[in-house]
């Protein structure tokens, strides 16, 4: 399978708790982004990498988050101190260009749930 | 702030009952308008790009248009399997805006 891979799909946490989310993207698209979609909407933009640059960052990226995409590859979605309202599905997706046709392939997400 | 608004936020269609679903967009200058399937529990997933006023595209029961200020994807002749929820998204920077979805159920 080559599409956009992310692990784990779902987690349990206890509010308070850290969590951490990897995504790995299509091996030729250096084009990487992080959305949050919450039951009912549509995906909310958190970020986006080019490369191993973060360029874009959306401010309902709160403190508590960060994200990483060392060497350009796969990249990690870091999530400090859980709060309830942080349970959703997260997901990545990537792209090959930008100006293009804009399709981003999405993975299949992570669904956190923060107890 | 570019905006997305999509309507109706959930349709429910028989088998062969063709029907509209409409995106309206505030955009300070359109960089394309996108559409995406997206099934439970699942990423979403590439339909179209229109970019200028006038376009319009299809795939199989799918046609996207693209006016000014909205754009309608029109569904002909739907099957259960087109059930899913459809989002639209604009671009104002590097990644996509998208509207809250409508979602779509075809009973057979």
């Amino acid at each position: 399978d080559t599409g956009v891979s992310q692990d784990p799909r779902h987690k349990i946490t206890k509010r308070g708790q850290n969590v951490t989310f990897r995504c790995d993207p299509i091996s030729e698209h250096n084009r990487l982004y992080w959305y949050r979609q919450t039951l009912g909407q549509g995906p909310e933009f958190l970020t986006y990498f080019q490369n191993e640059a973060q360029l874009e960052k959306s401010r309902l990226l709160s403190d508590r988050f960060s994200a990483e995409r060392p060497k350009g590859s796969f990249s990690t979605l870091e999530i400090q101190r859980t709060e309830q309202g942080d349970s959703a599905m997260y997901l990545c997706a990537s792209s090959p260009r930008t100006g293009g046709g804009g399709e981003l392939f999405f993975g299949e997400g992570s669904r956190l749930t923060v107890l | 702030e570019d905006q997305v608004t999509q309507s109706p936020e959930a349709l429910r269609l028989q088998e062969g009952e063709s029907s509209s679903l409409n995106c309206s967009y505030t955009v300070s200058g359109l960089r394309g308008l996108f559409w995406y399937r997206q099934d439970p529990g699942k990423g979403p997933e590439f339909l179209f790009t229109l970019y200028s006023a006038g376009e319009e595209k299809e795939k199989e029961r799918l046609k996207a248009t693209l006016t000014k200020k909205e754009s309608f994807l029109h569904i002909t002749a739907p099957k259960p399997e087109d059930s899913a929820t459809y989002l639209c998204a604009v671009r104002p920077g590097y990644a996509l805006n998208f509207g809250k979805g409508t979602s779509l159920l075809v009973t057979p």
